[in-house]
């Protein structure tokens, strides 16, 4: 079956615009997750939604960066007034299940590269 | 807060095996996950350990001790398509977000 999608692949943008990353999980998966990615380094944890809520947003850095996932499927990770800072591949995630009592793995999308220019 | 800890860089032989360490200081723990991840690919499910002890599947291998906040990634007989990096993830207790090392790069030698 489909993997976890995410859309666009790249995206180049210059500071203080604001940018939209999607990503489309496996179907049927009730938790989504977003984490960042710096070049050598392991992914960063962002946000954490179960069903259409967020269940854990402790990751983001700050207000400029806000995700909905409004149907508790597809979601988008918006960024306003982008800054140099925020260049890094951001992954999606999504699991079966809201618990982490199982095994419950993550399957990861192929990321979004953002370049701030 | 979470640090997790595990070596830049390993090299090895086609054939040979290599072993990747990982230590981490938690506030809570409820499972720990290795991924691999190809350069410019997404990261992938290897292993998952929740109870002390050794989890074999096929090449690879992973070992938890809960008391020492340890684990390793065992890669047996090494092939070239190996050549990856490997993370470490520690899932905390409250939920279910993981917290990453920063990546082991493997590279396989013939």
């Amino acid at each position: 079956g489909a993997g976890v999608s995410q859309t666009p692949s790249n995206k180049v943008t210059e500071k203080g615009k604001y940018v939209e990353l999607r990503c489309d999980p496996i179907s049927g998966h009730t938790a989504l997750y977003w984490y960042r990615q710096s070049l050598g380094q392991g992914p960063e944890f962002l946000i954490y939604f179960q069903g259409t809520g967020a269940a854990d947003d402790s990751g983001l850095p700050n207000d400029r960066f806000f995700a909905v996932r409004p149907e508790g499927s597809v979601s988008t990770l918006k960024i306003q007034r982008t800054e140099r800072g925020d260049s890094a591949v951001y992954l999606c995630a999504s699991s079966p299940r809201p618990s982490g009592r199982v095994r419950n793995e993550q399957f990861f999308g192929p990321g979004t590269r953002l370049t701030v220019l | 807060g979470q640090n997790i800890d595990q070596p830049t860089e390993m090299t090895a032989t086609e054939g040979a095996i290599v072993q990747i360490n990982c230590t981490y200081q938690t506030s809570g723990f409820n499972g720990l996950f290795w991924y691999q991840q190809h350069a410019g690919e997404a990261p992938t499910f290897l292993s998952y350990n929740v109870l002390d002890g050794l989890e074999e599947k096929g090449r690879f291998s992973s070992f938890l001790s809960r008391s020492k906040g340890y684990s390793y990634l065992l890669l047996k007989e090494l092939q070239m398509k190996d050549s990856a990096s490997y993370l470490c993830a520690v899932r905390e207790a409250a939920g279910n977000k993981l917290t990453f090392g920063g990546g082991t790069r493997v590279l396989v030698k013939p």
